[in-house]
């Protein structure tokens, strides 16, 4: 049968208001970064990446921040919108020869009206 | 964005069969490919590299023998599911990288074993 599932954690906005998804990454010699968002039933979706020489990148509505000391990532997204609603995956590249990506364990965002 | 399709979406199939997953990346060639399994509720957790010419790369814990994985060409690689048993019911996602380091998903494709 299926693996008990962790319950994912949820941010909870309403419609308008900023959201701010945290993340922890695991290795400090990761050196890019990107921002997943998954409707239920579909793959992920890219929303915008950063490398490690920098600590902010702005994209349309969204703005990833990078804090290198603390291994700490973040999704800001400006005026929320029901159709923001999904989770949200980190992820970061582990160069191990293959350029592979290690998720983080994922934000429920829920926008109310 | 760059596209990365995946056939079938969905697939139910009796334990002890084999499942055929496929991967294609429709507007750029990718001589690597990676294959994903998530369950409900969990993150995506990479089961193996798939490489253009060679052999795959499994992860720690991923039977190769029992997760077949062919990259017959630059735009298409294929995961096979042998002697698929309920525990096997999963959500597999496979993506690309039309660069060097960002990929692009699969919509994934839903497999449940009865």
């Amino acid at each position: 049968g299926e693996s008990v599932g962790l319950h994912l954690p949820t941010l909870s906005v309403q419609e308008g208001d900023n959201s701010i998804i945290n993340c922890a990454y695991s290795n400090s010699a990761s050196d890019y970064f990107i921002w997943y968002k998954q409707e239920s039933g579909k793959g992920p979706q890219f929303i915008i990446d950063i490398r490690s020489n920098m600590d902010k990148r702005q994209g349309q509505r969204v703005t990833v921040l990078l804090n290198k000391t603390v291994k700490h990532l973040s999704l800001q997204i400006a005026a929320t919108q029901p159709g923001d609603s999904a989770v949200y995956f980190c992820a970061e590249n582990t160069w191990g020869g293959y350029n592979k990506l290690i998720f983080g364990a994922g934000t429920r965002l829920a926008v109310h009206p | 964005g760059a596209v990365v399709s995946q056939h079938p979406s969905r697939v139910i199939c009796k334990s002890g069969t084999s499942v055929k997953i496929e991967c294609r990346s429709l507007d750029f060639q990718a001589t690597t490919m990676f294959w994903y399994r998530q369950f409900p509720k969990q993150s995506l957790m990479l089961m193996a590299t798939s490489n253009e010419g060679s052999k795959a790369t499994y992860e720690q814990g991923v039977e190769k023998d029992k997760f077949l994985i062919n990259h017959a060409s630059l735009t298409l690689s294929t995961l096979t599911v042998t002697s698929a048993h309920p525990e096997d019911s999963s959500f597999y996602i496979c993506s690309a990288p039309p660069k060097s380091d960002t990929q692009y998903f699969g919509p994934g494709t839903r497999l449940t074993v009865l």
